[in-house]
This record gives C-alpha cells, structure tokens and sequence, in this order.
C-alpha cells in the first residue's frame, strides 16, 4: 500500500520561529510537492522536486524553503514563520510526467502561527 | 493563464440523491483532466481521470467525461451516500504542472 506519511498532524509555533515539516514517501517516486490549503483557494503549490537536491518554485514560494537530500523525503522550511503562513500543508509524491501522473498526498499538516 | 473553476459548495444532498458538480476549464493544449477527493482528516486522493477529448473516467459510481467543446469535467453520481460527504477537487495537467480548483464541499444527509 502506497504511503505519504507527514511529521505532524498539528503543529503550533509563535511568529518568527523556524519551522520545519517533514514528509517521507515510500513509493520511490522522483517527484514531490509541497502544498498549501486555504478555504476557497484550493491548493496552491508551494515548491516540488523532480530529484534529489533539485527544486522548482511553484506559485507561491516567498518565505518558504525546501531540501531534498533523499529521495524519500521531502521538507518544508519556514525561515520565519507568520500569522499568514498559518494553514494546512499537504506533501505529495508522484512518478515523472507531473501533468499526467497520479498524486499521493500524505494526511497535511495543520500549522497553527500564534 | 490555466485554471479551474468549479461550482461553489458547499452542496447539500439527502441520501440517493443524484449528485452534478460543475468543472469548467481553460488550457492552452491538451490537458489531463482529474478528479480528487478528499474525505474528513484526510489527504486528498485520485476519484479519476480522464486523459484526452470525450474519454469518461469513472470510479465509485462516480463519472466525468472530458468535453474539449465546451470546456467542462463535470463530475456525476447517480445514487449518492453519506459516506461520499467530502471535498471534491477538480484539476488539469499538463507537462511539470497540476492547477487545481477550489474544490467543492458536499454534504450528504441520510
């Protein structure tokens, strides 16, 4: 059975904390995604990687960063967190051919930023 | 640029009702076209796809069929459950990109 695990479910940090969130994919997929969910916005890229040490920005990337240092994991970096980063965060994993290929999203991670 | 717009939730549905969701696209090419769902505390996960023009993905009982005409990816049920309360998503792909919709909120009631 395919699985997308995250580090937390629920998370809570004070502005201007460095937050990290985890993602491990077991699937051996070269592509992961890091999203964020918003209430009447759907998903919203954040940034992906096609390989180990790679990244693309998505479309909305500013005060995010990411690593990639295996290929089964996947993580999130908020230099300096905000009230507006507060939201859920799924990670994703899918083989090549982003436009084509199945998505497996873990269970998100709802981060609270007090 | 492309999008998806979907019709806005959330949808409220007594038990055995049938179930239309809205999906209208805009694409430069040819796009995939998906459905995901999401259920309550949960990640979203594939419904179906459909991958080129009059192709009609289904699963669950649930359908889309691709209309490149009119644009749409409208998702179908003929008999819906309470076990289908959800958020539904509708997408496109195409090359290194998934756009998603809004997604719509169902509820079903028994």
């Amino acid at each position: 059975d395919v699985k997308v695990t995250q580090s937390s479910r629920y998370l809570v940090k004070r502005t201007g904390e460095k937050v990290f969130l985890e993602c491990v994919q077991d699937m051996d997929h070269e592509n992961m995604f890091w999203y964020r969910q918003d209430p009447g916005l759907g998903l919203r890229l954040i940034y992906f990687s096609y390989d180990v040490k790679m990244k693309e920005k998505g479309d909305i990337p500013e005060g995010y960063s990411v690593s990639r240092e295996k290929k089964e994991r996947f993580s999130l970096i908020l230099e300096s967190a905000s009230t507006n980063q507060t939201s859920m965060y799924l990670c994703a994993s899918s083989l090549g051919g982003i436009g084509y290929n199945e998505q497996f999203f873990g269970p998100g991670t709802r981060l609270t930023v007090l | 640029g492309d999008s998806v717009t979907q019709m806005e939730g959330p949808v409220t549905l007594s038990e055995e009702a049938f179930l239309t969701i809205n999906c209208t696209y805009t694409a430069t090419g040819y796009p995939s076209l998906f459905w995901y769902v999401q259920y309550p505390g949960e990640g979203l996960q594939l419904l179906l796809k459909a991958t080129k023009a009059d192709d009609k993905g289904s699963n669950k009982g649930f359908e889309a069929t691709y209309r490149k005409e009119t644009t749409s990816f409208h998702l179908e049920k003929g008999s819906v459950q309470v076990s289908d309360s959800a958020v539904y998503f509708c997408a496109l792909g195409y090359g290194n990109k998934l756009v998603f919709g809004a997604g719509t909120i169902l509820r079903v009631k028994s």
